[in-house]
């Protein structure tokens, strides 16, 4: 049984960097998966930040790609986000997901965390 | 504002039939880009409901079902029960955006 966990801090002031840790039980990180992260702000949609895959590939959405950084350690079979630069717009539930498919373009998320609420503010 | 359109809202009678449609373009699932569909229930985070246009995982019952016309997609309920009632989200990918996109959401009110 595939579990994911996300942890981090849930205030990060404006301006700062947003740092969270998806931890991966009951499936090897390095393996032929890509892992990845998606928000949602507060009453509304899911966006795709970006993925990783293996620690050796990465794949961002352009829209945040200039402010963020995926990352892998496979000796804790963990992966992480980091946002620069926050403001209240990043405010949001922030998801780890498995981005399962064999296809690239036709991937799609089949496990995911409980999600971390991350609010940005003074 | 998302380039995948849902309905904001549906509604239905226990038993009723419900089909959410997410519409999108010739960059996204008008290129055949696959479509998949998340169950979100209150307070909790998204679930996998169909991948692929039209098959279910392990454990989902078949009164969902997924289908794909064209630039746009369809999820069908039949059977409408008590907790179905949930916020569905589409996703594909787009070319024109690079990037892995969702559906605006559908919030599914069982009457």
């Amino acid at each position: 049984q595939v579990q994911l966990h996300e942890s981090g801090p849930g205030l990060v002031k404006p301006s700062e960097t947003l740092s969270l840790t998806c931890s991966v039980s009951g499936y090897p990180i390095s393996s032929n998966y890509y892992w990845g992260w998606i928000r949602q702000p507060p009453g509304r949609g899911l966006e795709w930040i970006g993925s990783v895959y293996r620690g050796v590939g990465t794949s961002y959405n352009p829209s945040l790609k200039s402010r963020v950084t995926i990352s892998v350690d496979a000796s804790k079979n963990q992966f992480s986000l980091k946002v620069s630069s926050v403001t209240a717009a990043d405010t949001a539930v922030y998801y780890c997901a498995r981005h399962a498919g064999n296809r690239d373009k036709r991937r799609y998320f089949d496990y995911w965390g409980q999600g971390s609420l991350v609010t940005v503010s003074s | 504002q998302s380039v995948l359109t849902q309905p904001p809202s549906m509604s239905g009678a226990p038993g009723q039939r419900v089909t959410i449609s997410c519409t999108g373009s010739s960059s996204n699932i008008g290129a055949d880009y696959d479509v998949h569909w998340y169950q979100q229930l209150p307070g909790t985070a998204p679930k996998l409901l169909i991948y692929s246009n039209n098959n279910r995982p392990s454990g989902v019952p078949d009164r969902f079902s997924g289908s794909q016309s064209g630039t746009s997609a369809s999820l069908a309920i039949t059977g409408l029960q008590a907790e179905d009632e949930a916020d569905y989200f589409c996703q594909s990918y787009d070319s024109s955006l690079s990037a892995y996109v969702f559906g605006s959401g559908t919030k599914v009110t069982v009457l």
